[in-house]
């Protein structure tokens, strides 16, 4: 089955800085996948999704890449700010209603 | 609210009882997504529905879980006997229609505590 693996537990960067999370697939390579955000004590909120034959999708301050060679997927946010402090979750769902979450990163950004 | 509903918020029972969660969909979403995180891990796939039917069940842990979903709107999960390492969030979440490529709209939860 589809397994997806997050990097590292916590990322840590400095305001306006770049952040760069990054979500590896096994197996198969999924048609599509999702980025979500978590913040403490709330359920997930849907953020961008990208299709497999997309390299690049962009939305405000947020750009994930699709690498099918690399079975890889990053997610950045530039100009980060300390809202963007949160949890972050990348998904595959199939086509049968399996969804795979990685267990995220937490991302923190400091003033 | 327009959105995904769980209720109760929170939950402390003993161990032994049953617990039984509720989620009301977003109006008109046809499917339906339970999710179990312990404390600081990930996304645990429990089950999902496609209207009324759960065609895959795989991802209850034990028999001692069950899920209903009627009318095509509400759905329950249901934990019989409840253990210690039941104790996690359980998220609830709709999406218009299943697939790949349906963003998912979570509630923010059921914190279940057994004692």
């Amino acid at each position: 089955s589809q397994k997806i693996e997050q990097n590292s537990e916590a990322l840590n960067i400095q305001e306006g800085k770049t952040a760069t999370l990054t979500c590896n697939y096994t197996n198969y390579s999924p048609a599509y996948l999702q980025w979500y955000r978590q913040d403490p004590g709330r359920g997930p909120v849907f953020l961008l999704l990208i299709r497999e034959n997309e390299k690049e999708k962009r939305k405000e301050r947020l750009k994930v890449t699709f690498d099918t060679t690399l079975k890889q997927s990053l997610f950045h946010i530039t100009a980060s700010q300390p809202a963007d402090s949160a949890t972050y979750l990348c998904a595959h769902n199939t086509n049968a209603g399996k969804s795979t979450f990685g267990d995220g990163t937490t991302l923190t950004v400091k003033p | 609210g327009a959105g995904v509903s769980q209720s109760p918020s929170n939950k402390v029972t003993e161990k032994g009882k049953d617990v039984e969660l509720r989620c009301d969909p977003i109006s008109g979403h046809t499917a339906l997504y339970w999710y179990r995180q312990s404390l600081g891990q990930g996304l645990e796939f429990l089950i999902y529905f496609q209207g009324n039917s759960a065609p895959d069940k795989s991802g209850l842990p034990s028999d001692r879980f069950s899920a209903e979903r009627t009318g095509g709107s509400v759905s329950t999960l249901t934990i019989q006997r409840t253990q210690q390492e039941d104790s996690a969030v359980y998220l609830c979440a709709s999406s218009l229609v299943g697939g790949p490529r349906q963003p998912q709209h979570f509630g923010d939860g059921t914190r279940l505590s057994i004692l």
